[in-house]
């Protein structure tokens, strides 16, 4: 089956910085990437997906990058903010599964 | 209001009593899936469905069943509950896999003493 790796696992930052997770996935025909926001408590949400004829999307503060050669995918958040504090996950569709695949998650917290 | 309905939202049980989680969308899903969270572990999948009749298994079945008789409910049932199934279990349904994801339920959290 596949395999995603998510790094890292907990991310610090100031308020204002930029946030950067990244996801590495093991076969190449995967084709659909979406990334959850889980707060404390709270349900996984999407926040924005990715499919692997798009190389980058972006919707406001948060973009996600796509390297179809190096099989990895990234989530950026930019000025970030206190609320932006929660767990992220990055999910893989693997060829030939009607299903997700998710990372470990990584736990962002954003100090004022 | 379109939605994933999981319950019970909380449950403790003991070990070997026979349990069932229920899950139900109103949104006519044809895909649904279980996932269980634990700490530094992530989402696991345990089974996944896409479509009446149709399950398949996920990474980690052992110890879990689920039916399919109609498209809204897609329960999961432990026979035989055991402590290292104490966990925090999501359901999720999907129209498209491809385009929209999954949408969660709230989650049910299961402790098993």
């Amino acid at each position: 089956g596949e395999n995603v790796e998510q790094h890292p696992s907990t991310l610090s930052v100031q308020e204002g910085d930029s946030a950067v997770i990244k996801c590495t996935y093991s076969d190449s025909a995967s084709n659909y990437f979406p990334w959850y926001k889980q707060e404390l408590g709270k349900r996984p949400q999407l926040i924005i997906d990715i499919r692997s004829n798009v190389g980058e999307k972006k919707d406001q503060r948060i973009a996600v990058t796509l390297n179809k050669t190096a099989k990895h995918f990234s989530l950026h958040i930019t000025e970030t903010q206190p609320e932006d504090s929660a767990v992220y996950f990055c999910a893989v569709r693997p060829p030939g599964y009607s299903t997700l695949t998710f990372g470990k998650g990584t736990m962002l917290l954003v100090s004022p | 209001e379109a939605q994933v309905t999981q319950n019970p939202r909380y449950l403790i049980t003991v070990t070997g009593k026979k349990l069932t989680v229920t899950c139900s969308q109103n949104m006519n899903h044809e895909y649904m899936s279980w996932y269980r969270q634990d700490p530094g572990l992530g989402l696991r999948q345990i089974y996944y469905s896409m479509n009446v009749e149709v399950t398949d298994k996920g990474d980690v079945p052992e110890g879990y069943k689920v039916s399919r008789k109609e498209k809204r409910n897609f329960p999961l049932i432990l026979e035989s509950p055991s402590p290292n199934q104490t966990s925090l279990y999501f359901c999720a349904s999907s129209f498209s896999i491809d385009a929209y994801g999954y949408t969660f339920g709230s989650g049910t959290r299961l402790t098993v003493v």
